[in-house]
């Protein structure tokens, strides 16, 4: 799956507690992004990242924030995690933000109790 | 907000048939973007088309796009079983990251 690793696959958790899912890419690509895919939908976007230390905001980043510190990892936070975030995760790399392909890992399953 | 919007939302066919989906999006784009989601797994990129090309063709696949009605179809010709799958448009607005549709899901009965 075009080198990228989401950590943990599966995860389940207490309400009110920080959670943080890890992104590992392979490929060197600059852009990395953090996706959440519900029933009803579909995918969106909740942070991306254009280089080491630049980060920028999705469509759904209110409860969320990311770090990039090497181009390798990128890390999504949920500070205080809500049953509203309960979701399969995703993330995705690309050379660019919109002109070529995304390359998906397969996914972070997150329960919140 | 969603940009694209993909038609119909499910659609079951069978094996040997030929498959459309439909997508629609909201305002002007530099690309459009197919992908395909397997139960359980990430997308997979199948196709893009630049803004400025009307049709493209991928193995089984054929890609038309018309910016004039901002639609696009994604059309798989002999299907099979293994096409199965949850199919997503993705588009681009203006180099900002890639605003995905509700998604497809086809069902391909053998």
């Amino acid at each position: 799956d075009a080198g990228i690793t989401q950590s943990p696959r599966h995860k389940v958790t207490e309400t009110g507690t920080p959670v943080t899912l890890r992104c590992h890419q392979t490929e060197n690509h600059r852009y990395m992004y953090w996706y959440r895919q519900d029933p009803g939908h579909g995918l969106r976007l909740i942070h991306y990242s254009y280089g080491v230390k630049d980060t920028d905001k999705g469509e759904v980043s209110d409860g969320y924030s990311v770090s990039r510190s090497k181009t390798e990892d990128f890390l999504l936070t949920l500070e205080s995690a809500t049953s509203s975030q309960t979701s399969v995760y995703f993330c995705a790399i690309s050379e660019s933000p919109g002109s070529s392909p995304l390359h998906f890992g397969n996914g972070t399953r997150l329960t919140v109790t | 907000s969603q940009q694209g919007e993909e038609d119909p939302q499910a659609l079951s066919i069978q094996e040997g048939e030929n498959a459309t989906m439909n997508c629609s999006y909201k305002t002007s784009i530099n690309n459009l973007q197919w992908y395909r989601q397997n139960s359980g797994r990430g997308l997979v990129h199948l196709i893009l088309i630049r803004s400025n090309e009307r049709e493209k063709h991928s193995g089984r696949l054929r890609v038309t796009l018309d910016t004039s009605k901002k639609s696009s179809s994604l059309l798989i010709t002999a299907s099979r079983a293994a096409d199965t799958a949850s199919y997503f448009c993705a588009t681009e607005p203006g180099n900002t990251p890639l605003v995905f549709g509700k998604g497809t899901r086809l069902s391909v009965i053998a």
